[in-house]
């Protein structure tokens, strides 16, 4: 069946733009996942959605990133007034509910902020 | 606060070798362990899951240790392949399901 996708797959922008980063996640899964991994560095947990509600969102490094899953299905990240050091691959994972089984990660969105 | 790391940072091998690739973590309350697989531009591809409670996993010619006790993971990787060439990420699962990720191992194997 079909995986995680993330659209788009990049996107280039400038400094103090807004910018949409779209998740659609395994059919079913209600667990959702974003992550940041900058540059030779592995992923960072970003937010977590059981559901249409965001479980965990700890990882958000400031009050410019926002996500919504407003169904419970596609997630967007949402990021206003983007600085250089937003420049990353934001990587979007799903999972079934429950357990700690494997999380199914998609291609990434790579953020370049000019 | 959990932290992984991984060594080497990067490795080069040639074909047909076995290696083995070393993850260390700090908090020890884990879920389990995983091991990931990124190609260049790709998303990451799940190889192995070690749940806390198993002391190994393995899938072909891979096969994943895990020590709580000490922290530590394995990846032992028996006669490899150019194809085998990606960088290899651990990453332990906390409350959550939230993935603490290493920064990676960079393994090249050169014919």
């Amino acid at each position: 069946g079909a995986g995680v996708s993330q659209t788009p797959s990049n996107k280039v922008t400038e400094k103090g733009k807004y910018v949409e980063l779209r998740c659609d996640p395994i059919s079913g899964h209600t667990a959702l996942y974003w992550y940041r991994q900058s540059l030779g560095q592995g992923p960072e947990f970003l937010i977590y959605f059981q559901g249409t509600g965001a479980a965990d969102d700890s990882g958000l490094p400031n009050d410019r990133f926002f996500a919504v899953r407003p169904e419970g299905s596609v997630s967007t990240l949402k990021i206003q007034r983007t600085e250089r050091g937003d420049s990353a691959v934001y990587l979007c994972a799903s999972k079934l509910a429950g357990g700690a089984d494997t999380q199914y990660f998609g291609p990434g969105t790579r953020l370049t902020v000019l | 606060k959990q932290e992984v790391t991984q060594i080497p940072a990067a490795l080069s091998v040639p074909e047909g070798e076995n290696l083995v690739l070393n993850c260390s973590f700090t908090d020890s309350a884990i879920y389990n362990l995983q091991w990931f697989r990124q190609d260049p531009g790709k998303g990451l591809t799940s190889l192995l899951l070690i749940q806390s409670s198993q002391r190994e996993q393995t899938s072909g010619r891979l096969n994943a240790s895990l020590d709580k006790s000490s922290g530590r993971s394995t990846l032992y990787i028996a006669a490899s392949q150019p194809g085998d060439s990606a960088t290899y990420l651990c990453a332990s699962t906390g409350t959550a399901s939230k993935l603490t990720f290493g920064t990676g191992t960079r393994l090249q194997v050169t014919l």
